[in-house]
């Protein structure tokens, strides 16, 4: 089943604005990841953020992560139309190896 | 190096086929996951190898669905008796032994498609 809850399920903005995405989840983790999906096929893994951690940056992407609220955000800076695709939040939950995927919010960066 | 690799890519199949997907894992990764999404959702969690014991396999639907892992290597997801509901990507990913840091990577995924 899915744990995690996304937000928005789907973003429109324009090249060069920040996209904010938030993932919801239920149970303890060891670490929460960000994959990114073009046209439904391969995920592509973008950033992990362990449970000890509250904010980690790559690059233009930067992740939060509020263990208390079980929520985490990821931010997108200066986004180009490259950045349309699928971003889905995952957990490692405390226990288990496989990851329990959210819903996604799906990204469209109009140039 | 080569990444993760499934095949077929695409699998049209009347309902009440069997249907083997295949996929082939970094070499050196000891953990392999089957995954499935169905259109416009997230993925479920089918199955987990770590070399070629299935310590969980809890996210398997129905007796239908099997899966076997030589070694290290190659693993095969088997759908017995197709149905329609089991329409949807399959996605396999493989990881190495990294504890909480753990990282998989996937593969294109097989878009399984039952008439």
């Amino acid at each position: 089943s899915q744990q995690g809850e996304e937000d928005p399920q789907a973003l429109s903005i324009q090249e060069g604005e920040n996209a904010t995405m938030n993932c919801s989840y239920k149970t303890s983790i060891n670490n929460l990841q960000w994959y990114r999906q073009n046209s439904g096929r391969g995920l592509v893994h973008l950033i992990l953020i362990r449970s000890n951690e509250r904010e980690k940056h790559s690059g233009r992407l930067r992740v939060t992560l509020d263990t208390s609220k079980k929520s985490s955000s990821l931010l997108i800076t200066a986004s180009r139309a490259a950045d349309t695709a699928s971003y889905f939040c995952a957990t490692l939950d405390t226990g288990r190896r496989a990851l329990t995927f959210g819903s996604g919010t799906r990204l469209q960066v109009q140039p | 190096g080569a990444g993760v690799s499934q095949s077929p890519s695409n699998k049209v199949t009347e309902k009440g086929k069997d249907v083997e997907l295949r996929c082939d894992p970094i070499s050196g990764h000891t953990a392999l996951y089957w995954y499935r999404q169905r259109l416009g959702q997230g993925l479920e969690f089918l199955i987990y190898f770590q070399g070629n014991s299935a310590p969980d396999k809890s996210g398997l639907p129905s007796d239908r669905f099997s899966a076997e892992r030589t070694g290290e290597s190659v693993s095969t997801l088997t759908i017995q008796r197709t149905q329609q509901e089991d329409s949807a990507v399959y996605l396999c990913a493989s990881s190495s032994r990294q504890g909480a840091r753990e990282t998989q990577y996937f593969g294109p995924g097989t878009r399984l498609l039952v008439l």
